[in-house]
């Protein structure tokens, strides 16, 4: 049973518009929740992450909304450009047990 | 500062043979993690060494899959003998161990394993 839901699987966006990624978790024990940025030929690396205490966190382009009673949680990129063409994972977090669990990954394109 | 470093970057064996993957974390990191994604699925947790100890192995597959650190240092993740079901990309991962439990990873470029 998968923990951590993603979708869509693949996004393709126009230069200028908002992708959205949604994730949604089973286990209340994850107080955690990462969002990580991969490229081609690297590995994943940490864009935004928030706690389930604060309902949205923005940081420049990219903002985490979170439904801590629908158990969901979302990454809205706006003026979404090509160069955040990337696969992108959610993730939670149970701090107690210090490993992190991924969704299957959604693949953006951003279409100059 | 340096990053998490694996090898080899691609390995393609036979079923049957023997691969071994290492990973030069980030020093001073405590956390050492691998983890598998397979065919475009989830990144999946394989194991968590704190230092020289495994923390946590609950992901390993099977008996086949041998991770060790030595000396708290680098890691190693041996697959003996590989299957075609063991195919994918194993990241290594390692973290600082935070207060607040929510330990930061940083990734490797991952080694893509292809097993014929």
């Amino acid at each position: 049973q998968q923990q951590v839901k993603q979708s869509p699987q693949s996004l393709i966006v126009q230069k200028g518009g908002i992708s959205i990624i949604n994730c949604a978790y089973e286990n209340t024990a994850f107080d955690y929740f990462p969002w990580y940025q991969q490229f081609p030929g690297k590995g994943p690396a940490l864009l935004i992450a928030i706690r389930p205490d604060v309902s949205e966190k923005k940081e420049g382009r990219f903002t985490i909304s979170f439904n801590k009673s629908a158990k969901q949680f979302s990454l809205h990129i706006m003026d979404s450009q090509p160069g955040d063409s990337a696969t992108y994972f959610c993730a939670a977090l149970d701090t107690n047990a210090g490993k992190s669990t991924f969704g299957d990954g959604t693949t953006l394109t951003v279409k100059p | 500062e340096a990053g998490v470093t694996q090898f080899p970057s691609h390995s393609v064996i036979e079923k049957g043979q023997t691969v071994t993957l290492r990973c030069d974390p980030i020093s001073g990191h405590d956390n050492l993690y691998w983890y598998r994604r397979v065919m475009g699925k989830e990144i999946k947790f394989l194991l968590h060494f704190v230092k020289e100890s495994k923390q946590d192995e609950s992901g390993m597959p099977n008996n086949r899959f041998l991770a060790e650190r030595t000396g708290g240092t680098y890691s190693t993740l041996k697959v003996q003998p590989a299957e075609l079901e063991d195919s994918g990309v194993y990241f290594c991962a390692s973290s600082r161990t935070e207060y607040s439990g929510a330990n930061v990873l940083t990734f490797g470029a991952g080694s893509r394993l292809t097993v014929l």
